[in-house]
């Protein structure tokens, strides 16, 4: 079967660092994607992973595993509008080149 | 234009009746995925388009789900007898960078409400 598993709910303090963790067992694995989405709008995209290690973009960074079915996205220096959820998507390469998504994490950030 | 827009913005609609929803994506770019978000619930992914065709349909959850694209540009997604399980945020999106699916560029969203 297929499956993203992400924690629902995460807090953090501002100015601190968190980590969103995600699993995954796809059909397929061309890339992993995190998306954030702000309540009420669109995602947007924040980061793309093809290849194992960490990629590091300002105050994100995000790492895979693909031997581990694993990655995560690490925020750093907490900020009021990092409050969002975070979803992770794996791009299955089914032909569609669809995303499937997990249900997200959503992310309070507390002064 | 520039970004992916999407109409109507909210959308409410008696069970049992049909709608449409509409999406324009960036502009010259061929590709054009539907998905749709429940409450609570993970990106669903509909559809796709290459063009004016659609690769794959698979994510159609019934009968009552068709999508079409004419001349390469805007996309329509009908749902025919609406359910009430039809509620849901459906988004469209467009790869940024036509060479690069990888970054997909959401629209808005249309927030479709079914009572």
């Amino acid at each position: 079967g297929q499956n993203i598993d992400q924690p629902t709910e995460m807090t953090a303090t501002e100015g601190a660092i968190v980590q969103i963790n995600c699993t995954y067992q796809t059909s397929g694995f061309n890339g992993l994607f995190w998306y954030q989405q702000h309540a009420g709008e669109a995602p947007t995209f924040l980061s793309y992973n093809v290849l194992d290690g960490l990629e590091e973009k300002g105050r994100f960074s995000s790492f895979l595993s693909r031997s581990k079915g694993y990655s995560y996205l690490l925020l750093k220096e907490l900020q009021m509008k990092d409050s969002a959820s975070y979803l992770c998507a794996v791009d299955q390469r089914t032909g569609a080149n669809n995303l499937f998504f997990g249900t997200g994490t959503r992310l309070t950030v507390i002064p | 234009g520039a970004g992916v827009s999407q109409s109507p913005s909210n959308k409410v609609t008696e069970k049992g009746k049909d709608v449409e929803l509409r999406c324009d994506p960036i502009s010259g770019h061929t590709a054009l995925y539907w998905y749709r978000q429940s409450l609570g619930q993970g990106l669903e992914f509909l559809i796709y388009f290459q063009g004016n065709s659609a690769p794959d349909k698979s994510g159609l959850p019934s009968d009552r789900f068709s999508a079409e694209r004419t001349g390469g540009s805007v996309s329509t997604l009908t749902i025919q007898r609406t359910q009430q399980e039809d509620s849901a945020v459906y988004l469209c999106a467009s790869p940024l960078r036509e060479e690069s699916y990888n970054e997909q560029f959401f629209g808005p969203g249309t927030r479709l409400t079914v009572l």
